[in-house]
Parts: C-alpha cells; sequence; structure tokens
C-alpha cells in the first residue's frame, strides 16, 4: 500500500528557470494538499485541491505559483522565474474525503535549491 | 486567520524524563488537533490528534490535553527516550481544510 509519492526528491534550479514538483496521492485519496517548509521553520499551507478542482489556494503566491491535480495523473506545482527565496522543501498531503477531523498523510518532500 | 503559538522553541530532557509541548490557537471554530513528528530530512508523521469533543487521548507514553474555553493544547510525553528526539509541530483545522502549523519544538533526550 504505497504512501504518498512525489518527485523529485531534490531539485536544483538557477534563478529565473522553471520548477515542477510532482504529487501522487495514496490510493483511494482524491484530495491533495501543498504545503512549504522554509528552513528551520513549520509547514505553510500553499493549496488544496480536487480532481480537476482548486478549492482552497489563499497560501499561494499570487505571481509565478500554479498548481493543479488533472483528471488522470499526479498534482502538480508549478514555479515560474524562480528565485532565491523560492528555495525550501514542499510537501504534499493527501486525504480520501473533504471533511473536518482527518488526517492528512504527508508525502517526503521535494527540496528545492534556487542558486 | 488562524494564528497557532507553540511553545517551548527547544527542550532538552534526560531519557526518562517527561516532555511537555504547549499550543495555543486564536479561532475558536478549530475543531481538529493534531501533532507531527518530523526527523531530520524526513517527512512528517502523525503522532497524535484529538477532536473538539473530547478533552483527553492518551496512547501508550503520548497523550494530549484540549481546554477549548481557554485555546490551547498541549502534548505530553513521558518515560522519553533518545528515539523521541525530533521536531514536534501541532497543527489546527477549522472550517476549511488546510491545517495551520505552529513553528515547531525541537526535542533533544539525552541519554
Amino acid at each position: 500500500n504505497a504512501g504518498v509519492m512525489q518527485n523529485p526528491r531534490h531539485l536544483v534550479r538557477r534563478r529565473g528557470q522553471e520548477a515542477r514538483l510532482r504529487c501522487s496521492p495514496m490510493k483511494g485519496h482524491s484530495h491533495v494538499y501543498w504545503y512549504r517548509q522554509l528552513p528551520e521553520e513549520g509547514l505553510k499551507f500553499m493549496v488544496y485541491l480536487q480532481k480537476e478542482n482548486i478549492i482552497d489556494e489563499s497560501g499561494m503566491p499570487k505571481e509565478r505559483f500554479s498548481a493543479e491535480f488533472p483528471k488522470e495523473g499526479p498534482s502538480i506545482l508549478r514555479i515560474q522565474q524562480v528565485v532565491r527565496g523560492d528555495s525550501a522543501a514542499y510537501f504534499c498531503a493527501s486525504s480520501p474525503l473533504r471533511r473536518s477531523y482527518t488526517e492528512q498523510f504527508f508525502g517526503p518532500g521535494t527540496r528545492l535549491t534556487v542558486l | 486567520g488562524e494564528n497557532v503559538e507553540q511553545h517551548p522553541s527547544t527542550l532538552s530532557v534526560q531519557e526518562g524524563d517527561s516532555a511537555v509541548i504547549k499550543c495555543t490557537y486564536s479561532d475558536s471554530a478549530s475543531n481538529y488537533f493534531p501533532w507531527y513528528k518530523q526527523e531530520l530530512g524526513k517527512r512528517p508523521q502523525l503522532i497524535i490528534d484529538i477532536r473538539s469533543n473530547v478533552g483527553e487521548k492518551k496512547d501508550q507514553r503520548i497523550a494530549v490535553t484540549l481546554n477549548k474555553t481557554a485555546k490551547h493544547f498541549s502534548l505530553h510525553i513521558t518515560e522519553t527516550q533518545p528515539e523521541d528526539s525530533a521536531v514536534y509541530f501541532c497543527a489546527v483545522q477549522g472550517g476549511s481544510e488546510k491545517l495551520v502549523f505552529g513553528k515547531g519544538t525541537k526535542l533533544t533526550v539525552n541519554p
């Protein structure tokens, strides 16, 4: 029973390039959440998606960041024209239901380094 | 929006002692309070959670208490072991599905 999968695990980009982070939720889970963790800090919510729908993007920067969760395939977090301040660990989590009190299961994270 | 404060930021205990980490939150509508353990370079893993209709929950050496009136909840680890050393995060979930996390407590258990 595979858990939440993320790839790549490590990603290095130069300033101005694009970063694409992928997340495959646990089997049977249709809700995906993306969080960002800066060094020595807690996780901060970015976006919550269902298949083909963005439910809550209140934590996403207005520019350069976008997310999708297509009908087929993984959820993708896309960062255009990366800057040094984007360097962080990006975690996705999944849950089976849209309901409060439901555990969110985290993936191993993608560690983005912007040179 | 929701604001979660977590204290202390670092905690060092001797093996066998107890450790207590406290969190306060601002939104009285919050109803789910999980605790996550994160080892260096690893994913956060749920260790215990509590819902708003319960005041206390225990799982072996780990317990969580919730005071909804005062809007705070605490993690208690008894008989600490070196493998308990990690960063612990509290989180709060309200009407939206997102989790709002505290800044973490780095726990060190000295043998």
